[in-house]
């Protein structure tokens, strides 16, 4: 089983629409949870990063991580053309310096 | 904060030379340092990662003859391609990290192997 589980996708959504994204993961140690916007031919930009359980929201983007049901969600709200990207979860912790990603979701905001 | 840089951001070099390609953190000292591989639609691909002053831990396949890490001080990581070939033409990009928290990307070298 992969640490880290996402769906690749591709997501097509008109714009303006409500946006969720989703990761699973196998390892109850995470701690640290991070999603990644990337853009063609260019680096992963960190969008969100949460400790631990809860809700997080930063502009149109809210973050959401259930440690129960080892889940974690990026919401996207009235979603924009330049919100067309691939996305990427993230997890680490508590210790030593190993990160795991998911595959990434491809989505497409249509105008 | 936390910014990453990388250089050069794309390299064309004949089959059989050497390539470098460096990567900092510009406004943090990064504990960690990791390289990644990354080709057309597809996903990350972890090939190194480095402690400041320590050599770097390769991920299985790796050649690490081939893929040279330096790790020289805590804002500098380089990788060199060495005699490269058309199969190493790839999107490499390095990533630093302060702790376990989280890491911070640079924006990628594109190189092309002639």
């Amino acid at each position: 089983q992969k640490e880290v589980e996402q769906d690749p996708g591709p997501l097509s959504v008109p714009e303006g629409a409500i946006v969720s994204l989703n990761c699973t993961y196998s390892n109850s140690a995470f701690q640290y949870f991070m999603w990644y916007r990337q853009y063609s031919r260019k680096g992963p930009e960190l969008l969100m990063y949460t400790y631990s359980s809860g809700n997080k929201e930063d502009g149109r983007f809210t973050a959401q991580v259930d440690k129960s049901s080892k889940y974690i969600s990026l919401f996207i709200r009235d979603s924009q053309p330049s919100d067309s990207a691939t996305y990427l979860c993230a997890m680490s912790g508590p210790t030593g310096n190993q990160f795991y990603f998911g595959t990434g979701t491809s989505l497409t905001v249509i105008p | 904060g936390a910014v990453v840089s990388q250089h050069p951001s794309r390299v064309i070099c004949k089959s059989g030379t050497s390539v470098k390609i460096e990567c900092r953190s510009l406004d943090f000292q990064a504990t960690t340092m990791f390289w990644y591989r990354q080709f057309p639609k597809k996903s990350l691909m972890l090939m190194a990662t480095s402690n400041e002053g320590s050599k770097a831990t390769y991920e299985q396949g790796v050649e690490k003859d081939k893929f040279l890490i330096n790790h020289a001080s805590l804002t500098l990581s380089t990788l060199t391609v060495t005699s490269a070939h058309p199969e190493d033409s790839s999107f490499y990009i390095c990533s630093a990290s302060r702790g376990t928290d989280t890491q911070y990307f640079g924006p990628g070298t594109r190189l092309t192997v002639l």
